[in-house]
Formats: structure tokens, sequence, C-alpha cells
């Protein structure tokens, strides 16, 4: 059984540009969320997905967005990127209300 | 309030002996999961073990078990013969509002466990 595969695995941006991260969940899942890890902040919740809708969204400034698409695949988009938004971002997939969430392998993206 | 609170931001450990890791957690929730992850250099969070607060019995999977002491809010993560392939970081984290909640989790610091042969 495949596991949460995520793309791209390894970004470099420019300061001001934008990016789309994607993220694959296991066969059967339907609740995806982002969280992105940095070395000062720690683990932080983006948002949730569940059947193409937002469920939860975390204290992120409007420049971070997401969707889910019909086959439960989600991406993730940062717009004017910022140099603080250098960071893994994992995305974690789960039946809704599911005792265990599994996550892909994460996406670094470097600001430069 | 930190809501998840890992105290020991690094640690060794003798390689087949048995390590615990800390965490406590803050809720008001009477619902709520409790999880740990490993995250080795790579970056990949593994999923190791799951504690629902309604759980009587602490949940156990392979050589990780969960010491789960509600009235004190601790969650310690006990890893039993340790192995080379064990030292990562190690987080805590939990979901609140179980019914309602998804899978939207809180993260603790994280633990650094290094492994010494």
């Amino acid at each position: 059984k495949a596991g949460v595969t995520q793309t791209p695995r390894y970004l470099i941006k420019t300061r001001g540009q934008q990016v789309t991260l994607s993220c694959s969940p296991i066969s059967g899942h339907r609740s995806v969320s982002w969280y992105q890890q940095t070395p000062g902040q720690g683990l932080q919740f983006l948002f949730e997905y569940f059947s193409e809708t937002q469920r939860n969204k975390g204290n992120f400034p409007g420049r971070f967005s997401g969707r889910q698409f019909s086959n439960s695949r989600s991406e993730m988009n940062v717009s004017t990127l910022e140099l603080g938004d250098s960071a893994l971002y994992l995305c974690a997939s789960s039946l809704i209300g599911g005792n265990t969430i599994y996550f892909g392998e994460g996406s670094w993206l470097t600001v430069v | 309030a930190q809501k998840i609170t890992q105290t020991q931001p690094g640690m060794f450990v003798q390689e087949k002996e048995a390590v615990t890791l800390d965490c406590t957690y803050d809720t008001s929730d009477q619902s709520y999961g409790l999880f740990w992850y490993k995250q080795p250099s790579s970056g990949e969070m593994i999923f190791l073990i799951y504690q629902g607060s309604y759980d009587e019995q602490n949940a156990t999977e392979g050589r990780y078990s969960l010491n789960f002491q509600k009235a004190r809010k601790s969650a310690n993560l006990v890893i039993s013969a340790s192995q080379l392939g064990d030292s990562a970081m190690y987080f805590c984290a939990m979901r609140e509002g179980v019914n309602n909640a998804g899978n939207m989790l809180t993260f603790g610091g994280g633990t650094r466990l290094m492994v010494k042969p």
C-alpha cells in the first residue's frame, strides 16, 4: 500500500515568487492536512481538508492557501514568498477521525 | 500556555537499554488523542503509537509503549531495547475533541534521541 506522497521533495524559490506543493494521500484516506516545520517555530498546523472542504485552518497569513480535489489529492500554495517561508512542509492523511495519521516525506522549500 | 511540553531537548541512551521520553499535555477536552512520531534526518514523520483519552490500557506497538497517566496529564513514550536506528527526533502530539477534530495535531518541541553503541 503506497504511503503519503509529496512532490516536489526539494525546491528553491526566490523571494516574491509563488510555489505550489502537492500531496497524494494514502488510498481511501479523505482527510488531508498540512504542517510547516521550521527550527524556530517547530511544527505548526496550516490547514486540513476533507471531501474538498477546508475543515480547520491554522494561524497563517492569507498567502498560504490550499485545496483538495475530488480524488482527495491536495495542493498548497504560498504566494509572495518570504525568506521566513523556508521550511519543511509536511502533508498528513488519515481516515476521518482515524487513530493513525500518516505523514509524507515532506517538501523542503528554500526561499532565497 | 504550551499545550504539549517535551522537557528533554536531547537524550543519550546505550544500545539495548530502555529509554523514556517525557511528554505532558494541557487540554480541557474530555475526549482527545495522543500520538508519538519519529523523525529521522530525512524529514519523514513516522507514526509510532496512539493513545485515546478513554483507553484504559496503555498502548503498545512492538518495542514502543506509552505510559499514560491521565490525572498527571502525561503520555511518556518508552522504547525498549534501543537500537542504533532509533536515533532521531521524537515528537509528541495531541488531537483535541476527537469526534470532530479530523487530523489537526498540536506538536511538542521534540526530543532528540541519540543511541550510543
